[in-house]
């Protein structure tokens, strides 16, 4: 049981928008920022969103993130069968003083 | 370039001990937080272990009292010294590493050294 909580698939028609959600609590998203990764089949995880809302250079502004309270969004629109992969979110937990992972999201694009 | 590599994976029996090695390339490992993040066959990652840039320890507690995270400055890198290991145990593990300045995300990962842990 993660201690960050994520759908575990979401899918959606190519060019369609598609949203994932990520539940946390007040020692964790609703005190420190949250980053999303993805990790494609067979591949490393890697940066997508960082510090709730910024995209690292490369990564397409198709790509968003949000954080209210003690839950994150991360959005894709346009989606793309290359886009179809796991996405996870990551935050520190400040009372437990681990990082911690949402259980992962697998994105297929019908 | 910013490299990971880790090594060191391997067949281990249960109660058995490995050693993972992660050999940073491109910046200098001591000044950044560094991670150990693992992932079971057909699963989701699970943080590990981390270890600051002061040398403070973290540990999941999952593997508290068997695991060890230390790193070698001069040598740049990161290990992760395993103890007691339990089928559970058995994953790719990957060395990541947090943002310099923030440490608030992971900005690199290295490709993974698969420990698997059977008899």
């Amino acid at each position: 049981q993660s201690v960050l909580t994520q759908p575990p698939s979401v899918s959606a028609a190519p060019g369609q928008k598609v949203t994932i959600s990520c539940s946390g609590s007040s020692s964790n998203i609703g005190k420190n920022s949250v980053s999303w990764y993805q990790q494609l089949p067979g591949t490393v995880p890697k940066l997508l969103i960082y510090e709730n809302n910024k995209r690292p250079s490369g990564i397409a502004d198709r790509f968003s993130g949000s954080k209210s309270d003690t839950s994150a969004t991360l959005g894709i629109t346009g989606l793309q069968t290359g886009d179809e992969a796991d996405y996870y979110c990551g935050t520190w937990d400040s009372t437990m003083s681990v990082w911690v992972f949402g259980g992962g999201t697998k994105l297929t694009v019908l | 370039e910013v490299q990971l590599l880790e090594s060191g994976g391997g067949l281990a029996q249960p109660g058995g001990s490995l050693r993972l090695s992660c050999a940073a390339s491109g910046f200098t490992s001591g000044s950044c937080a560094m991670s150990w993040v693992r992932q079971a066959p057909g699963r989701g990652l699970e943080w590990v272990s981390g270890i600051g840039t002061a040398g403070n320890a973290y540990y999941a507690d999952s593997v508290k009292g068997r695991f060890t995270v230390s790193r070698d400055i001069s040598r740049n890198t990161l290990s992760l010294e395993m103890n007691s290991l339990r089928a559970e145990d058995t994953a790719i593990y990957y060395c990541a590493k947090l943002h310099l300045y923030s440490a608030t995300y992971y900005d690199a990962w290295g490709q993974g050294a698969l420990v698997t842990v059977s008899s």
